[in-house]
């Protein structure tokens, strides 16, 4: 039950793109569609932005979107805004349990 | 609206044990499978167990079996977690999230639970 492996901080400026990694392995990520994205904000519980690899929920902007390829999965936020700032975890079906990523820190700068 | 709300957490000593509960609303909780992620101060989400919609399948983080158990009461909506022989590395806000194939919505607000003399 290894975390799966994101980059500890991401930023750009508004109106740019960043895309954060979600790096795991074949028992996990790659043997599974079940890859889903969690936004966080300090002091707030997560909020479901991605799941199932690509798939977003009513509500979340059209700016967030997800794929996969192999054991790693990507989060693109496009055309970031102040409000995107904030910490981002990955998660994915492992078997009968799940498991998270270590979490990326995004900055708009 | 759907709504979970998480209640139990507080100060114990290690070695002690904690009850931690989950009320759930604005759903029908008997057809959902629910889980609970912890994430200690400043450090990052971690799945702690999950349970399915009877209670007739659980399973655990190994960091956490035989230590703690979930369960559920349907008839009441509510979603559990007892806590045993705790540790100061299970000091953490704890999460309820409902379940709907493999990812989590909604996630309750947390309580936190600190373990320490």
């Amino acid at each position: 039950q290894s975390a799966l492996t994101q980059p500890p901080s991401a930023s750009g400026s508004p109106g740019q793109s960043v895309t954060i990694s979600c790096t795991g392995t074949s028992s996990d990520v790659g043997g599974y569609d079940y890859v889903s994205w969690y936004q966080q904000h300090p002091g707030k519980a997560p909020r479901l932005m991605i799941y199932e690899v690509s798939k977003r929920p009513s509500g979340v902007p059209d700016r967030f979107s997800g794929s996969k390829s192999g054991n790693t999965a990507s989060l693109t936020v496009s055309g970031l805004q102040a409000e995107d700032e904030g910490d981002y975890y990955c998660s994915s079906v492992a078997g009968s349990t799940n498991v998270f990523g270590t979490g990326t820190k995004v900055t708009v700068l | 609206e759907v709504q979970l709300v998480e209640s139990g957490g507080g100060l114990v000593q290690p070695g002690g044990s904690l009850r931690l509960s989950c009320a759930a609303s604005g759903f029908t909780f008997s057809r959902y499978w629910m889980h609970w992620v912890r994430q200690a101060p400043g450090k990052e989400l971690v799945w702690v167990a999950r349970i399915n919609s009877d209670g007739s399948s659980i399973n655990y983080a190994d960091s956490v079996k035989g230590r703690f158990t979930i369960s559920r009461d349907n008839a009441n909506n509510t979603l559990y977690l007892q806590m045993n022989s705790l540790r100061a590395e299970d000091t953490a806000v704890y999460y309820c999230a409902k379940e709907s194939r493999w990812y989590f919505d909604p996630w309750g607000r947390g309580t936190l639970v600190t373990v320490s003399s």
